[in-house]
């Protein structure tokens, strides 16, 4: 147990929709990173949030954005679905200024 | 530009010998470099680490060797047990960086 929860757990959309994927961190945890894994690959870094601001960004477009909120909380939204971004979206929390990170179990996203 | 790697998709061990899992990173700036475990439908879970500042960290039945000169790092799991059935992603970080940089996993099997 990580303490670290997302929703929903699956997820099915269309090409061109728009999805928004929770994650609740644990207390305290004020550094959120979100991460795309697609089927046989490790774990891609897409951003991350610390202190409700994004501080940092992997090779993803811009229609992939992020919230983060004062308890813990934050999202993950992706505009314009493609095929591609068919994948596990993994969120992570860790406390600042330290490097281990701590996942929660994930959303399977399907785009059809 | 893959800058960790993982050459061995599956590694296949006998209950009760030693499995020894491989990574190598290309980056000389990562500073800090993980294990974690992934079973399926789960979110990867923290296993062990080690900072560039050591060659070796022990932890009950895992143990992490890090080589810096020749950029390879290996888990060692002694004595493999039949939970130990997972696959297993290595990662690596530098001070000041925002994300984690994971190799590809291996699927690590423990035969009874």
């Amino acid at each position: 147990e990580t303490g670290v929860t997302q929703s929903p757990t699956h997820l099915i959309k269309t090409r061109g929709q728009q999805v928004t994927l929770r994650c609740s961190s644990q207390s305290g945890h004020n550094t959120v990173s979100w991460y795309q894994q697609a089927l046989g690959q490790g774990p891609q870094f897409i951003f991350q949030y610390y202190r409700e601001e994004e501080n940092g960004r992997g090779n993803f477009p811009p229609r992939f954005s992020g919230l983060q909120f004062p308890n813990y909380s934050s999202e993950l939204n992706v505009n314009a679905l493609e095929l591609d971004d068919s994948a596990l979206y993994l969120c992570a929390s860790r406390v600042g200024g330290t490097d281990t990170q701590y996942f929660g179990p994930g959303t399977r996203l399907t785009v059809l | 530009d893959q800058q960790v790697k993982q050459n061995s998709p599956s590694l296949s061990v006998q209950e009760g010998r030693i499995s020894i899992l491989n990574c190598d990173y290309t980056n000389s700036m990562f500073d800090y470099f993980l294990w974690y475990k992934k079973y399926p439908a789960e979110g990867p879970t923290f296993l062990i680490s080690i900072s560039s500042i050591k060659d070796k960290n022990e932890d009950g039945r895992f143990t992490v060797f890090l080589n810096k000169s020749a950029k390879h790092l290996s888990l060692h799991i002694v004595p493999s047990q039949p939970g130990d059935s997972a696959v297993y992603f290595c990662a690596a970080a530098y001070q000041g960086a925002q994300k984690l940089v994971f190799g590809q996993g291996t699927r690590l099997t423990i035969n009874p």
